[in-house]
């Protein structure tokens, strides 16, 4: 069975732009989380959703959105981007919401801000 | 507030020698407790994870992990280290209702021969 798969692997863009970024989830989870990872640091959770509903959000500013799809599918977006939006983001998956399911995480997402 | 430390930034250790992590959270609840795995570009990987019940858990790899609740601590230790084990590992906490984990600083473990 094919891993959670996050697109694009890698991205560039300038500050002020905008950003979308994918993920796909195992077959058949239905939970699906972001996590900003800026270099030398741990993971920093941003939203998850379940059943296409947002059932956390960190501590983000609101530049940062997503939503999930009918298939469980998910886009994180990030507006008017700044220097520091520069990180890997990961993208995990679960069957369910709670954290007695185990997570699932994709390759990520090199985003670099020029 | 949730947080976790990792006090240890890097740590070498001689392949066939045995290696202890340390992680201390801060927590008000009961903590779901986890250990990853992330290796140069890759994602990250779940090695163990404890809820309740036996303090002393045991993960994928070889690896295993004391929670100790007095000391706030769950370290993940190796008996014998294989240069495999070179990785960047994550010690994480969060609750049991939804899927925010918290997580530390990471330790990058470098295996010298």
């Amino acid at each position: 069975d094919a891993g959670v798969t996050q697109s694009p692997t890698h991205l560039i863009k300038t500050r002020g732009q905008h950003v979308t970024l994918r993920c796909s989830p195992i077959s058949g989870h239905k939970s699906v989380s972001w996590y900003q990872q800026v270099l030398g640091q741990g993971p920093q959770f941003i939203f998850q959703y379940y059943e296409k509903e947002e059932r956390g959000r960190g501590n983000f500013p609101d530049r940062f959105s997503a939503r999930q799809f009918p298939n469980y599918s998910s886009e994180l977006n990030v507006n008017a981007l700044l220097l520091g939006d520069s990180a890997l983001y990961l993208c995990a998956s679960s069957q369910g919401q709670g954290n007695y399911n185990e997570q699932f995480f994709g390759p990520g997402t090199r985003l670099t801000v020029l | 507030a949730q947080s976790v430390t990792q006090p240890d930034i890097h740590i070498t250790v001689s392949e066939g020698a045995s290696l202890e992590l340390r992680c201390n959270y801060s927590y008000g609840a009961t903590p779901y407790l986890f250990w990853y795995v992330q290796s140069p570009g890759q994602g990250l990987q779940l090695l163990l994870k404890y809820f309740s019940g036996d303090t002393l858990v045991q993960g994928i790899k070889g690896f295993e992990a004391e929670f100790k609740r007095s000391q706030s601590s769950f370290n993940l230790r190796k008996p014998s280290v294989h240069w495999s084990d070179a990785a960047e590992y994550f010690c994480a906490v969060g609750a049991e209702g939804f899927q925010k984990l918290v997580f530390g600083t990471g330790t990058r473990l470098l295996v010298s021969p």
